[in-house]
């Protein structure tokens, strides 16, 4: 079983919209992460949180919230959809301490039409 | 402020040729990680190798070795007999004290049969 699960894998939905991304974690770590990737660019950080009590925006969090109902589960609201968070969104996590080495969920392909 | 470049966007071989992909980093801070990241077709991200910035010893695994250069901050990857599944995009990122991964826009790399 993948260490990082994230659910759903793929979703098309409307202008206006909530939508929810989860993802859930067996690999014990306390740091959890969201990003979104955009054709042609590297990843960029939208929310983390190191621990449950713990969550920090990133470099793009306006028009999403998050909430960590568990050191193992991290999810990913957007309130209202717009087109332009078409994106593939990717959970990751870390152990604390170290390289912060993250490991990566398969990640979410969402299309808001 | 962190930042990492790829200045190559796409590089193409022919398989059991070797490719070199370019990193360039920016950080203020003196203990930082380097990573570079695997993104095959199907979308996941893969971690593949981790350098800190304590150790410039330069190294191989497998087909893969990478040369860091803290004086030209620089942090090359090269994959040597390049596969046809070795087509992907990677990623370069960088890490410090704020613990958030920077990721570079990453290189296309296209291995033909």
């Amino acid at each position: 079983d993948a260490d990082v699960t994230q659910t759903p894998r793929n979703r098309i939905t409307k202008t206006g919209k909530r939508i929810m991304l989860e993802c859930s974690q067996t690999k014990g770590h306390d740091r959890m992460y969201w990003y979104r990737q955009d054709p042609g660019l590297g990843l960029q950080l939208i929310y983390y949180s190191f621990d449950v009590k713990d969550i920090n925006k990133g470099e793009i969090s306006d028009g999403y919230s998050v909430s960590r109902q568990a050191q193992a589960k991290f999810s990913l609201s957007l309130e209202s959809a717009i087109p332009n968070q078409t994106a593939l969104y990717f959970c990751a996590t870390s152990v604390a301490g170290g390289s912060n080495t993250q490991y990566f969920g398969p990640g979410t392909r969402l299309t808001v039409l | 402020a962190q930042k990492v470049t790829q200045a190559q966007t796409e590089i193409s071989v022919v398989e059991k040729e070797d490719v070199t992909l370019d990193c360039v980093y920016e950080t203020r801070d003196t203990t930082y990680y380097l990573f570079w990241y695997k993104q095959p077709p199907s979308g996941e991200l893969v971690f593949l190798i981790r350098r800190n910035s304590f150790d410039e010893q330069n190294e191989i695994s497998g087909r893969y070795s990478w040369n860091f250069q803290k004086s030209t901050s620089s942090f090359n990857f090269t994959i040597t007999a390049s596969q046809v599944v070795d087509s992907a995009v990677y990623f370069c990122a960088l890490t410090a004290r704020d613990y958030k991964l920077s990721f570079g826009a990453g290189t296309t790399v296209t291995v033909r049969a």
